[in-house]
């Protein structure tokens, strides 16, 4: 069965970059997978990020990227607010929808 | 501007059939360029997909849920459902429809989302 990797949990200072990876049990995350990721906070439906690996969903602030890094998918947060204090999801497709397990971002 | 709205029990026994349907409004489920989801979210757990299903009828399941899930759409109400049989206190969570974009016919990413509804399944 294949799993979906991210951070449990990160930590990021006011202003500061933060990267949150997506990873594969079974093999290599490639842009082939169209990563995407998606912010959650509490009592709300999810909002999507960033879709087909690096693309910015309509709204989204720029400060949100998106990229291949290594063999992982990655969301990279620059210059990080303290309304960014959420979880994140990402999602890969090959031949099925796979969430992963999610990345709770504290900003302190 | 595109709207999903979830309906139905907030509440199921053990062992019977969660129903829920998905009402959208500012697109169409006939269109071509969307699969329409489910996806769950068990209290303090992440998210887990269902399935989708698309325009002409043909549905897609998580393996895990399979023999159970059943995922239908009304074209005429502009709806899609979701059922779920034999359900037990795990299948609590809050359940979100969602509109997954297309690219060549796969599904390229979830583009818009419900606001969620709670279903308990006590135990």
């Amino acid at each position: 069965q294949t799993v979906v990797t991210q951070e449990s949990s990160l930590s990021v200072s006011p202003g500061g970059t933060v990267t949150l990876t997506c990873g594969l049990s079974s093999d290599s995350v490639s842009s082939n997978y169209y990563p995407s990721w998606y912010q959650q906070t509490p009592g709300q439906a999810p909002r999507t990020l960033i879709y087909n690996t690096n693309s910015r969903s309509f709204g989204v602030p720029a400060r949100f990227s998106g990229s291949i890094l290594g063999n992982k998918a990655a969301l990279i947060i620059t210059g990080a607010q303290a309304e960014d204090e959420a979880d994140y999801y990402c999602v890969l497709y090959r031949n099925t929808v796979l969430f992963g397990g999610g990345t709770r971002l504290t900003v302190l | 501007q595109v709207h999903l709205q979830e309906s139905g029990p907030g509440l199921v026994k053990p062992s019977e059939t969660l129903s829920l349907t998905c009402t959208v409004s500012g697109d169409s489920v006939s269109s071509s360029d969307y699969y329409w989801s489910w996806v769950r979210q068990s209290p303090g757990k992440g998210l887990e997909w269902i399935g989708y299903i698309y325009r002409t009828g043909s549905a897609f399941y998580n393996p895990s849920l399979d023999s159970r899930v059943t995922i239908s759409m009304d074209a005429s109400r502009n709806q899609f459902s979701l059922r779920l049989t034999s359900v037990t206190p795990a299948d609590t969570a809050v359940y979100f429809c969602a509109k997954i974009l297309l690219y060549y016919f796969a599904p390229y990413y979830f583009k818009s989302w419900g606001q969620g509804m709670l279903v308990t399944v006590p135990s």
